[in-house]
């Protein structure tokens, strides 16, 4: 397998400007988590599905983030409107079942920058 | 929630060196695991141990739950163990609580 694949590496974005996020979990994981990491605030869990469904979203920092899974090999995390404060590492990361029981793996991140 | 304590925060050895890290975390876990983030940025999973040991090459691990601490063990180590390590656990539900790291530097 390919491990966990979010699109794109890199984004550099002006405030204001609609940000979309990607990310394709492994294949057969059923569950899938979008963490942020900086450097203040280190790597905080954003939101969590199980089996395509919003289980944990209260670390979503305000309405301008939003995420969705369509289903069960694809997943969004939209920012509208960005702002310079949302610049920061956006991993994603998938397990086979919930991470309480088993091993999460994570992408390789999408390195955000709002100017 | 919980809480994930990570020492030391720095560490700086010469290749060849053996160390040791250390997680301590306030309450029981179901899930821990241990990472290294690498200079590129990628989060590499080194182990799963929520209680128990387990080696892997030169790097071992023990959790000792009902101490509420795992250490992390490199032996011998390479430059390119370099990079910051990560603890992480999951008290109830399927949040990964993550430490703030410890960041290696070997020296050649």
């Amino acid at each position: 397998d390919a491990g966990v694949i979010q699109s794109p590496r890199h984004e550099v974005t002006e405030m204001g400007q609609e940000v979309t996020l990607r990310c394709k979990p492994i294949s057969g994981h059923n569950s899938l988590f979008w963490y942020r990491q900086t450097m203040m605030r280190g790597l905080e869990l954003l939101i969590y599905f199980n089996n395509n469904v919003p289980i944990d979203d209260s670390g979503m920092p305000e309405d301008r983030f939003s995420a969705k899974m369509p289903n069960a090999s694809f997943s969004t995390l939209k920012i509208q409107p960005s702002e310079p404060r949302d610049s920061a590492v956006y991993f994603c990361a998938s397990s086979s079942q919930p991470t309480g029981m088993t091993e999460a793996f994570f992408g390789q991140g999408t390195r955000l920058t709002v100017v | 929630g919980i809480q994930v304590e990570q020492s030391p925060p720095d560490l700086i050895l010469q290749e060849g060196a053996n160390s040791t890290l250390r997680c301590n975390f306030s309450d029981s876990v179901n899930n821990l695991q241990w990472f290294h983030q690498n200079p590129w940025g990628q989060l590499i999973n080194l182990f799963y141990i929520p209680s128990g040991t387990k080696q892997n090459g030169r790097l071992s691990a023990t959790t000792v739950a009902t101490e509420r601490y795992s250490l992390l063990y490199i032996s011998s180590s390479q430059t390119t163990d370099s990079g910051v390590y990560f603890c992480a656990v999951t008290a109830s539900g399927s949040r990964l609580t993550f430490g703030e790291g410890t960041q290696l530097t070997v020296n050649p």
